[in-house]
């Protein structure tokens, strides 16, 4: 199947720095990418749709400001966390649908990147 | 507003048979998957409705009932590497690019 990479895996940062996530598809272009938050024990939450060449489209409650998205080609999708605090402490995922025009495409998903925001 | 329920948890023995349901409510539907998820990694693809029926993958099953709302995934000859969250997520309009909505996810333990 295909195949979507993330980095870092693991990143422990200290209040109120700034942290960049990458997502990138590996052998297919995604014109849109999915960023997903989860918490432990409960479902993925959908934070914004990444869109190639446009801003992203965030879900209600998430702030623009403080989750910066850029979708700066065809194969990558980064998120930064902003003035990161203990409460954004998260496995942050990120998916990109196949978009083979297909009915069956899905989405495939990134290995998740684990943020401790000390 | 968009509501996709599954049972928090669920224990089943090794070499049996379960079924984990779904019902859901969304504005738009077009499909409906299910992906497993081990603690601490992503979810992986399981299976994938979008007529009404049953759609059968070795080992995994899963059902659709557009008119319900409902879905069911099952999972037969239990193991227990099984034993990992199943979620159910609805796309909920056309096209392949459209959102994903995740329901609550089920903790399935298989016990020997």
């Amino acid at each position: 199947g295909a195949v979507v990479s993330q980095h870092p895996s693991r990143v422990i940062c200290k209040s109120g720095t700034s942290v960049k996530i990458e997502c990138r598809s590996l052998d297919f272009q995604a014109t849109t990418m999915f960023w997903y938050r989860q918490f432990p024990k409960q479902s993925l939450m959908l934070m914004a749709t990444s869109n190639e060449g446009s801003k992203a489209t965030y879900e209600q409650g998430v702030e623009k400001d403080k989750f910066l998205i850029n979708h700066a080609s065809l194969t990558l999708s980064t998120l930064t966390v902003t003035s990161a605090h203990p409460e954004d402490s998260s496995f942050y995922i990120c998916s990109a649908p196949t978009g083979t025009g297909r009915g069956t495409d899905t989405q495939y998903f990134g290995p998740g990147t684990r943020l401790t925001v000390l | 507003g968009q509501n996709i329920d599954q049972p928090t948890e669920m224990t089943a023995t090794e070499g049996a048979i379960v079924q984990i349901n779904c019902t859901y409510q969304t504005s738009g539907f077009n499909g409906l998957f299910w992906y497993q998820q081990h603690a601490g990694e992503a979810p992986t693809f399981l299976s994938y409705n979008v007529l009404d029926g049953l759609e059968e993958k070795g080992r995994f099953s899963s059902f659709l009932s557009r008119s319900k709302g409902y879905s069911y995934l099952l999972l037969k000859e239990l193991q227990m590497k099984d034993s990992a969250s199943y979620l159910c997520a609805v796309r909920d309009g056309g096209g392949a690019t459209n959102k994903l909505i995740f329901g609550t996810g089920t903790l399935l333990a298989v016990q020997p």
